[in-house]
């Protein structure tokens, strides 16, 4: 299968810091990501994606970051706030229709 | 918004029974989705479905696993003989799936435990 990872397991942060998550994809045939957010005994939620042929995209709070050149993926949160604490998961898609997830890193927002 | 559904929440069984967890996906998407996570551990691809059929599936899913469509509607995935190692979240997805890469859509899960 396809190694997807995560560089730091846990990261914690103050409410209103900007967070920074961070993941390392294998398969540069990879054309399609996305970053997923999982509450505690929920299924992954989407925030965002991003195609291959872009390098940023921003969404409401939270933009998105892809380097093909070192394979790594970034998730940055403006503005934390409490409600953002989750773990938060990229996947990664060489077909459009099939996705491998990373392990995922746990965010903690301070208050 | 559309979402898929999955059914039960929560399931309690004894080692060695079957359990059938069903999953109802967003209408109109193509493609289905069986995925497991173990307590603290990523999410792990089962199976993908697509037109009426298994299109990929992973080395966990063995002889032990079968998926479904039995209607329209309702996608299934049947565990037979649950062994301790079981005992998971299993989450159902779905995307439309034409012309090009789409959003996953995740059901809230089903949690198994096996004891």
């Amino acid at each position: 299968g396809e190694s997807v990872g995560l560089h730091l397991p846990t990261l914690s942060v103050q409410e209103g810091d900007n967070s920074i998550i961070n993941c390392a994809y294998s398969n540069s045939a990879s054309d399609y990501f996305i970053w997923y957010k999982q509450e505690s005994g929920k299924g992954p939620q989407f925030i965002i994606d991003i195609r291959s042929n872009m390098d940023k995209r921003q969404g409401q709070r939270v933009t998105v970051l892809l380097n093909k050149t070192v394979k790594h993926l970034s998730l940055q949160i403006a503005a934390t706030q409490p409600g953002d604490s989750a773990v938060y998961f990229c996947a990664e898609s060489p077909t459009g229709n099939q996705f491998y997830f990373g392990t995922g890193t746990s965010l903690t927002v301070i208050p | 918004e559309p979402e898929v559904t999955q059914t039960p929440s929560h399931q309690v069984t004894q080692m060695g029974q079957e359990v059938i967890l069903r999953c109802v996906p967003i209408s109109n998407h193509l493609y289905f989705y069986w995925y497991r996570q173990i307590l603290g551990q990523k999410v792990e691809f089962l199976v993908s479905f697509y037109n009426n059929e298994i299109s990929e599936k992973s080395e966990i899913f063995d002889d032990q696993f079968s998926v479904e469509r039995p209607d329209g509607s309702n996608f299934t995935l049947k565990i037979r003989s649950t062994k301790l190692e079981d005992s998971a979240m299993y989450f159902c997805a779905s995307i439309l799936g034409i012309s090009g890469p789409g959003e996953l859509f995740f059901g809230e899960g089903s949690r198994l435990t096996v004891l």
